[in-house]
């Protein structure tokens, strides 16, 4: 079976520092990658998604980056962190499907306060 | 369009049903899910149906879609206290980027 892993669970970070989160995926293979922000307790924003290695895109512009080093690893990252990055990070995946369906499952959250 | 609106707040009774409304905008979607949220924890997928279908059933679960008026509902039967939580619906949205959109969530109470 599937597993998805984010790490760490909680952070607080100073206003200005940098940010790496992780997020990993057992039991699949070239799996589709995302990480979504929700503010406040509601609303997703989806930030990144991958298809492959190495290939992001972006949804928002912001001081947020996301990298896909290896098939199974997707990682947020900032050099400066602001107030307003502030909330719960949320990663996924999914499996290559054609036809319209793009069933994703979450990984449980890193929350993020900024200092 | 991507738009999926959902009402913010549902409070019932425990041992009530629970229904759960959804509009959304893109007509060619052909999948429509609902997770669920629960607090300080990552969605879960509860169910989704596919377009060609007007009901799904999944044990307290019942799915109900009305593709003429974009409307998807999710009835909870016999809510239980352990039902209380953010519940989010999404379509696929095949546009220029596969993806899904989310509603804003619908945050369900329930009193015992």
């Amino acid at each position: 079976s599937q597993t998805i892993h984010q790490w760490p669970a909680t952070l607080v970070q100073p206003v200005g520092s940098p940010l790496s989160l992780e997020c990993t995926v057992e039991g699949t293979s070239n799996p589709n990658l995302y990480w979504y922000r929700q503010a406040a307790g509601r609303g997703l924003q989806l930030l990144f998604y991958s298809v492959g290695i190495g290939q992001i895109s972006s949804e928002v512009p912001q001081n947020l980056s996301a990298s896909r080093p290896q098939d199974r690893q997707f990682i947020l990252s900032s050099k400066k962190l602001l107030l307003s990055d502030s909330g719960f990070y949320l990663c996924a995946w999914s499996e290559r499907m054609t036809g319209g369906k793009d069933t994703q499952y979450f990984g449980p959250g890193t929350r993020l306060t900024v200092l | 369009g991507e738009d999926v609106e959902q009402s913010l707040f549902l409070s019932v009774r425990e041992g009530d049903s629970s229904v759960i409304n959804c509009t959304y905008t893109d007509s060619s979607s052909t999948y429509l899910y609902w997770y669920k949220q629960e607090p300080g924890a990552g969605l879960q997928l509860l169910t989704y149906i596919f377009s060609n279908m007007d009901m799904k059933q999944d044990q307290r679960l019942t799915v109900l879609l009305n593709k003429k008026d974009k409307h998807l509902s999710l009835r909870i039967a016999d809510t239980q206290t352990g039902d209380s939580a953010i519940y989010f619906c999404a379509e696929f949205y095949g546009g220029a980027t596969n993806k899904l959109i989310f509603g804003t969530g619908t945050l369900l109470a329930v009193q015992p």
